[in-house]
């Protein structure tokens, strides 16, 4: 069965710092990852999703994520956070032929002036 | 403007009372699907269905009842609510069951069941 960990519950930075946020999964086939981010008080909205075409992912409002097969991995990056940034990301995997979204527990993204 | 509207948004209830929160969308989707979120377990799948009268259990389905009788409308029932069931609720509809779609999920429904 598939599964992702995303390491760090609270990830921390400053305004204009770069973002990561870890992502690594585990499928015994190859895998659709997402990121899909929470605002306060809302729903979930996809922020980018990789489908086995270019392993470098560009998503909305400037962040991207990078599919790497040898260190089963997908991180989320953004080179320069905002304050609208502050929100809850999560990570999700699928895999083809099952409808089935996996998520990980989420890393709440803190960002301050 | 296309959605996933819940209803209600914010629901306190006690043990045992059946409830029923509404889920609809408006983007003729085949596939919908009910989720709960917990602090530090992120979402778990609860029920899915890929098309009218077909649904099947997700990860934990004990305590819940859903219905597909239209396309658009996919209920969550509780037939007697428990405090375990105290949680954010999400429900979601993707355009069919390809596991590359995107979901798109409605605003949530945080039930308290005291």
């Amino acid at each position: 069965a598939q599964s992702v960990t995303q390491l760090g519950s609270h990830v921390s930075v400053s305004e204009g710092a770069l973002v990561l946020l870890r992502c690594n999964y585990s499928s015994s086939v190859p895998p659709y990852l997402f990121w899909y981010v929470q605002y306060p008080n809302q729903g979930l909205q996809l922020l980018l999703k990789y489908t086995s075409a270019a392993t470098l992912v560009k998503g909305i409002n400037g962040f991207e994520a990078e599919f790497k097969k040898s260190e089963t991995s997908f991180h989320l990056t953004k080179p320069s956070a905002h304050m609208s940034d502050a929100a809850e990301y999560f990570c999700a995997v699928s895999v083809p032929g099952f409808q089935k979204l996996v998520f990980g527990t989420g890393t709440r993204l803190l960002v301050s002036p | 403007e296309a959605q996933v509207t819940q209803n209600p948004r914010y629901l306190i209830t006690v043990t045992g009372k059946k409830l029923t929160v509404t889920c609809s969308q408006n983007m003729n989707h085949e596939y919908m699907s009910w989720y709960r979120q917990d602090p530090g377990l992120g979402l778990r799948q609860i029920y899915y269905s890929m098309n009218v009268e077909v649904t099947d259990k997700g990860d934990v389905p004990e305590g819940y009842k859903v219905s597909r009788k239209e396309k658009r409308n996919f209920p969550l029932i509780l037939e007697s609510p428990s405090p375990n069931q105290t949680s954010l609720y999400f429900c979601a509809s993707s355009v069919d069951r390809g596991s590359a779609d995107t979901q798109y999920f409605g605003p949530g429904t945080r039930l308290t069941v005291l």
